[in-house]
């Protein structure tokens, strides 16, 4: 069954710290690996979108990484900010990429507290 | 701002009624999507819209209907409103229909069913 699970479910760090969120999946085929952040309320912005052959991929802060031999993928937080307060949301696409085989995982709620 | 724009921004209405949910697309962008999201659940992916014709079907209840025009807006309907459509309904537009393209999310529509 094409699943993506996301952990920790929710956590909590200080302003400054770096902190890890972890993306599991089983989708098959895979296309690409999506991660958004979600701020309450509001809709998902994408962060990056990896495909098979990347393995890493950065934005700003963020960076992700991708194994799809264990089809594991994380979101690294750098230096964390008040602002990075959000849900972030692991998606991964299967098959030709098309929408019908987006698989969305339940995301990772990051509090960062001053 | 994601330039996907979306209204109303809230709606309060009671069982069994119909509602219209409506959303236009960043410009150049020919794929439209529908999504919801309950109170502390994972986006579920309902329905997708590319240049006017229906491309994907997701978990979209059949009293709920959607459709593309020739603008390129669109529009979700949700008829015979149960207190369990209560949710966050999300409009997300791309370039493509598949791929490895980018989604951009509007603000969304609170919808309370009373």
């Amino acid at each position: 069954k094409n699943q993506v699970e996301q952990s920790p479910q929710s956590l909590i760090i200080l302003e400054g710290k770096n902190c890890t969120l972890q993306c599991n999946y089983t989708v098959s085929p895979f296309s690409n690996l999506r991660w958004y952040k979600q701020d309450t309320g509001r809709g998902p912005v994408s962060l990056t979108i990896m495909t098979f052959s990347e393995n890493t991929k950065s934005n700003g802060r963020y960076t992700a990484t991708l194994d799809a031999d264990t089809k594991q993928s994380s979101l690294h937080i750098t230096a964390s900010q008040l602002s990075d307060s959000a849900s972030y949301i692991c998606v991964v696409s299967g098959g030709r990429g098309s929408q019908g085989n987006l698989i969305f995982g339940k995301g990772t709620k990051l509090s960062v507290k001053p | 701002d994601s330039g996907v724009t979306q209204t109303p921004k809230h709606l309060i209405t009671a069982t069994g009624q119909r509602v219209t949910l409506r959303c236009s697309p960043r410009s150049g962008d020919l794929s439209v999507y529908w999504y919801q999201q309950s109170l502390d659940q994972g986006l579920q992916f309902l329905i997708q819209y590319y240049n006017g014709e229906e491309r994907a079907k997701g978990n979209i209840l059949e009293r709920f209907s959607a459709q593309q025009f020739p603008d390129l807006h669109s529009e979700l309907n949700l008829s015979s409103l149960e207190l369990g459509d209560s949710a966050l309904y999300f409009c997300a537009s791309s370039v493509a229909w598949a791929g490895v393209n980018e989604q951009f999310f509007g603000p969304g529509t609170r919808l309370t069913v009373l």
